[in-house]
């Protein structure tokens, strides 16, 4: 199956920074990826389809300008969260779709925990 | 659109006893559905899926899903419950052909006593 690494693991920041988070695709070439964000607790909530040589596409209520991704190459898409602040903390995880299933399973990357203090 | 409503929060069981977790979906013809498993600050594992034929699912780690269509339900279950299944559990369905997102229930976490 795919294999998909996300890094870094977690990160600490201070608000108003900047934090860069990425998301590989090991083991296949990815046109798309997705980007989660979930609370404590809760469910996955879809922040955004990554497209490989294109924009990104935000699911609504998402701020593009908030959250920046680029998908430049096809193993690697970035999500970057600018001017970080606390409640932008939570667990964000990426993840790629099956191409060798028509079923659209997703496989996950193990996650990055952001904290901004 | 799809939804997934997964009634049980949490749940406790003791080591060795068995298992079933509850997903009910709503979508309009047959989806694709999911079941994911997700450890303390890790990402999801895939369980098991269905989108034909059997709708009994064998999975990894001894689970197994039913598909009923008749109760829009796809519920998760395991003969004997191991202390290392303690994790949180989440139902997906996915649209045919893939194409559209997976949306995910809110998820249950197991709780496995000793």
């Amino acid at each position: 199956g795919a294999v998909v690494s996300q890094h870094p693991s977690w990160v600490i920041c201070k608000s108003g920074t900047s934090v860069k988070i990425e998301c590989r695709s090991l083991d296949f070439q990815a046109t798309t990826m997705f980007w989660y964000r979930q609370f404590p607790k809760q469910s996955l909530m879809l922040m955004a389809t990554s497209n490989e040589g294109s924009k990104a596409t935000y699911e609504q209520g998402v701020e593009k300008d908030k959250f920046l991704i680029n998908h430049a190459s096809l193993t690697l898409s970035t999500l970057t969260v600018t001017s970080a602040h606390p409640e932008d903390s939570s667990f964000y995880i990426c993840s790629v779709r099956s191409q060798t299933s028509d079923t659209g399973e997703l496989f996950f990357g193990e996650g990055s925990r952001l904290t901004v203090l | 659109a799809q939804s997934v409503t997964q009634p049980d929060i949490h749940i406790t069981v003791s080591e060795g006893a068995s298992l079933e977790l509850r997903c009910n979906y709503s979508y309009g013809a047959t989806p694709y559905l999911f079941w994911y498993v997700q450890s303390p600050g890790q990402g999801l594992q895939l369980l098991l899926k269905y989108f034909s034929g059997d709708t009994l699912v064998q999975g990894i780690k001894g689970f197994e899903a039913e598909f009923k269509r008749s109760q829009s339900s796809f519920n998760l279950r395991k003969p004997s419950v191991h202390w290392s299944d303690a994790a949180e559990y989440f139902c997906a369905v996915g649209a045919r052909g893939g194409s559209e997102k997976l949306v995910f229930g809110k998820g249950t976490k197991l709780t496995v006593n000793p």
